[in-house]
């Protein structure tokens, strides 16, 4: 157990649907990162933050968004699904920058 | 930005022999590289890592050298065991603080496969 907790384990929803995606990072971690996991991608950084700052941002599509809460939690927002958004979505948190742990993620299937 | 491009993208070896994988990178100012295994159907876990000045690490079975001036760092796994099957992700972060601290940029992965 990595000690961060991502729910829901498994979400499965319909093209044009909007899902929320939550993430409570390791106790003493700062920063969360959010990754998407497709077979063909494999593991590409959508975005990170930082004590509720946004701290980096990779290749997120405008139709996806995320915050990080004052307790640190941090929720992944997808809209207008399509059927491409289907992945695997790991959270990680990290207290250094550099050893990142992650979640168990959450299998997202859109159909 | 950073890339990182990581070979083989399959591996098969026998149980006890030696597996290497390669990652190389292309901003010189990477700083930290990391090696992930992810078993199927699990969260990627960090196994070694290494910083940029130091040219070798190892624990146990497993062992990163890092070339800074080619750009390419190898992850090394001796006497393996089929408990060692598994995707392998090489990662670098760049940059040194600031927006760009902890954001890694991950290889393709690598499957091994160790036959018993």
């Amino acid at each position: 157990d990595s000690g961060v907790t991502q729910t829901p384990k498994h979400l499965i929803t319909a093209t044009g649907q909007r899902v929320t995606l939550r993430c409570s990072p390791r106790s003493g971690d700062l920063s969360v990162y959010w990754y998407q996991q497709s077979l063909d991608q494999g593991l590409q950084f959508l975005i990170q933050y930082y004590n509720g700052e946004e701290r980096a941002k990779g290749n997120i599509l405008e139709r996806f968004s995320a915050q990080q809460f004052p307790d640190l939690h941090s929720e992944l927002n997808l809209s207008s699904l399509e059927l491409g958004d289907s992945a695997l979505y790991f959270c990680a948190s990290s207290y250094s920058g550099e050893k990142l742990f992650f979640g168990s993620g959450t299998q997202l299937s859109v159909l | 930005g950073e890339n990182v491009e990581q070979h083989p993208s399959t591996l098969s070896v026998q149980e006890g022999d030696s597996a290497v994988i390669k990652c190389t990178y292309s901003d010189s100012a990477s700083n930290y590289f990391p090696w992930y295994k992810q078993e199927l159907g699990k969260r990627p876990q960090l196994i070694i890592d290494i910083r940029s000045n130091v040219g070798e690490k190892k624990d146990q079975r497993i062992a990163v050298t890092l070339n800074k001036t080619a750009k390419h760092f190898s992850l090394h796994i001796t006497e393996t065991q089929p408990e060692d099957s598994a995707v392998y992700f090489c990662a670098a972060r760049w940059g040194a603080g600031g927006t760009s601290y902890g954001k890694l940029t991950f290889g393709q992965g690598t499957i091994l496969t160790v036959h018993p």
